[in-house]
């Protein structure tokens, strides 16, 4: 089946940073949407975007299907960025099943 | 209210037992889907449904089962035949299987 790898596992940045997470897929996909997973263990969603790039505030995310990797970009981050990113994709032979990263896990220090 | 509700939040059952926790919503959403999370892991997919009277397995359906009689509610039951059913589960709605996912906050079970 499809690998869905993100990197890095783990990050601690300083109120105010920038980041760069990133999420590998092995194989072609249909979509791929970016999670936020707060502390008490609310995903929400932040973009679908199989291809291209997106804006949203101080997230941004960009896919490109043909090299098959998407980033997401936090910038001037905030504590209440802290949580779990979670990439996940739906494989283009996959019977519409979705398949998750393992995540990155943020901490952003006041 | 609009939305994704699960319940019960936390939930404790003996070993052996089965259980169902319930997952409803309004939104008019035609898929639904039931994900397992294991501490520190990501999520996998036990159940889907794209549409009402059809639902399919995904990567863990072993000792699950799932039911979509009405469009607003996917509720799942955990056999005794799960073997180690610990974990927090979540629920998501989405238009339509290739659309964004909406999830509900989720349903936490301990098997004592």
């Amino acid at each position: 089946g499809i690998q869905v790898e993100q990197s890095p596992p783990d990050l601690i940045l300083q109120e105010g940073a920038n980041s760069t997470l990133r999420c590998n897929f092995s194989d072609s996909v249909n979509n791929l949407q970016w999670f936020h997973q707060n502390p008490w263990g609310q995903l929400i969603n932040l973009f679908y975007i199989p291809s291209g790039t997106k804006q949203n505030g101080r997230l941004s995310a960009t896919t490109v299907a043909t090299e098959r990797y998407s980033l997401l970009y936090i910038s001037s981050s905030q504590t209440t960025d802290s949580g779990v990113y979670f990439c996940a994709v739906e494989h283009s032979t996959g019977g519409f099943k979705t398949i998750f990263g393992a995540g990155t896990r943020l901490f952003v220090k006041a | 209210d609009g939305g994704i509700t699960q319940s019960p939040k936390y939930l404790f059952r003996k070993e052996g037992q089965n259980v169902t926790l319930s997952c409803e919503q309004n939104l008019n959403h035609d898929a639904m889907y039931w994900y397992r999370q294991d501490p520190g892991q990501g999520l996998r997919l036990i159940y889907y449904s794209q549409i009402v009277n059809d639902f399919q397995k995904g990567d863990i359906a072993e000792g699950y089962s799932v039911s979509r009689e009405k469009k607003e509610s996917f509720p799942l039951t955990v056999t005794s035949a799960q073997k180690n059913p610990t974990a927090f589960y979540l629920c998501a709605t989405g238009l339509a299987h290739t659309d964004t996912q909406y999830f509900g906050p989720g349903t936490r079970l301990t098997v004592l």
